[in-house]
Formats: structure tokens, C-alpha cells, sequence
């Protein structure tokens, strides 16, 4: 099936700094990635859609102006947290369809943010 | 709008079989799908249902009747490492690309 990488695994920082999540797609190009949320014992939650050469799609109650997201070739997507609080303290996982079918969507490993 | 609705917790022993359901309510979509995700780690795609009846993959099994919006996933000959959640989702045709998942059902198989 198809790779989804993302990096970092894990990150610690302090209230108020930003991080950045990548996501990429390794053995195929996609022209949309996913990028959701989960809380602990949760399911995931749509964040955005990310466009490759154009603006993310972003789910109702997701600021865009704190969670921005770039997409800006094939095969890379990155989730910037801007100014992170505790509560933005989450795993963020990323996916992107399957190049032979829609129906499938392969994720990457995940990225557990935590906001100290 | 879609929403899904999965039993919270399922609970069998080693060499069982175990049926996971899914009931939702959309206005229109391709299919159900299935996923498995253990703690920490991300969900991995299980199987897929575009028409009404059942797909099979090896232990794993998934079942779609549009009549009556409901699916399931069987999972038969259960091992310890089937211990995880398991999220059913439908992608909308009224949605766009996007996913909408099922709150997840915890199976804890006890040997």
C-alpha cells in the first residue's frame, strides 16, 4: 500500500511557540491530504483539507489563522500551530487517499503534541 | 449532515469470533469503510464496502446494507493483537473528498 510519512513523532514546547508537523506522501503524489485530530480515547476529527496548490478547506470551529496549513507540492503538507496553548495539546495525524482508489486513505504515524 | 454510531466497547477471548456494527445516517455516500488503530499508533485501512454484501479478507470481514444503514465488521479466530479500536467511516457524496468516522469501538480480546 502507499507510505504516509510524518515527522516529528513527538514534540514538547512551551505555551506560545509554534510548531510544524509534516506530512508526506513517499511512493505517490497527492493532490489532497487530510489532516485531523484525536483526543485521548476519541475518534478523529477533520480539521482541514489540504490542497495542493491552493487554500486548505477548513472544517467548521478549526481557526485558520492558528492552524495553517500549506501544501504547497504532491507529496508535502505541513500543519503549523501558531502561538500553542495546553489545549492545543493533541495527536495530530495526517492522511491522503490512495492514488488507486478514493476509498481508501492511508495515514501517517501520527504526531503527539504536547504544550507545556 | 452524516453521523455514525458504533457500540463503545466490545469484550471476547482468543479464538472467538466478534462482530463490530455500524449504524449511520447520511444523505448519500460510496461506501463504509473500516479501520483498526492500536494505542499510539494511527489507523490502518481494513476493508471497504461500495455495494450491499460482504467482503472478506482473510480473518477480517465487512458487511454493507444500504436498506438498512447498517454494517459491521466479523472478525473471526481472535488474537491478542486484535486488542485495538476500530472506526467505521463513510465518505459522502454530498461531502466532497472528506471522511466522516464512527466514534470507535474498543475491542479488548481477554485470553
Amino acid at each position: 500500500g502507499a507510505v504516509v510519512s510524518q515527522h516529528p513523532s513527538r514534540v514538547i514546547c512551551k505555551s506560545g511557540t509554534s510548531v510544524k508537523i509534516e506530512c508526506r506522501s513517499l511512493d505517490f503524489q497527492a493532490t489532497t491530504m487530510f489532516w485531523y485530530r484525536q483526543f485521548p480515547k476519541q475518534s478523529l476529527m477533520l480539521m482541514a483539507t489540504s490542497n495542493e496548490g491552493s487554500k486548505a478547506t477548513y472544517e467548521q470551529g478549526v481557526e485558520k489563522d492558528k492552524f495553517l496549513i500549506n501544501h504547497a507540492s504532491l507529496t508535502l503538507s505541513t500543519l503549523t500551530v501558531t502561538s500553542a496553548h495546553p489545549e492545543d495539546s493533541s495527536f495530530y495525524i495526517c492522511s491522503a487517499n490512495s492514488p488507486e482508489t478514493r476509498e481508501t486513505q492511508y495515514f501517517g504515524p501520527g504526531t503527539r503534541l504536547l504544550v507545556l | 449532515g452524516q453521523s455514525l454510531e458504533q457500540p463503545s466497547e466490545v469484550t471476547a477471548v482468543e479464538g472467538a469470533i466478534v462482530q463490530i456494527n455500524c449504524t449511520y445516517q447520511t444523505s448519500g455516500f460510496y461506501g463504509l469503510s473500516w479501520y483498526q488503530q492500536h494505542d499510539g499508533g494511527a489507523p490502518t485501512f481494513l476493508s471497504y464496502n461500495a455495494l450491499d454484501g460482504l467482503e472478506e479478507t482473510g480473518r477480517f470481514s465487512s458487511f454493507l446494507s444500504r436498506s438498512d444503514s447498517y454494517g459491521y465488521l466479523l472478525l473471526q479466530e481472535l488474537q491478542m493483537k486484535d486488542s485495538a479500536s476500530y472506526f467505521c467511516a463513510v465518505r459522502g457524496i454530498n461531502y466532497g473528498q472528506n471522511f466522516v468516522f464512527g466514534p470507535g469501538t474498543r475491542l479488548s480480546v481477554l485470553p
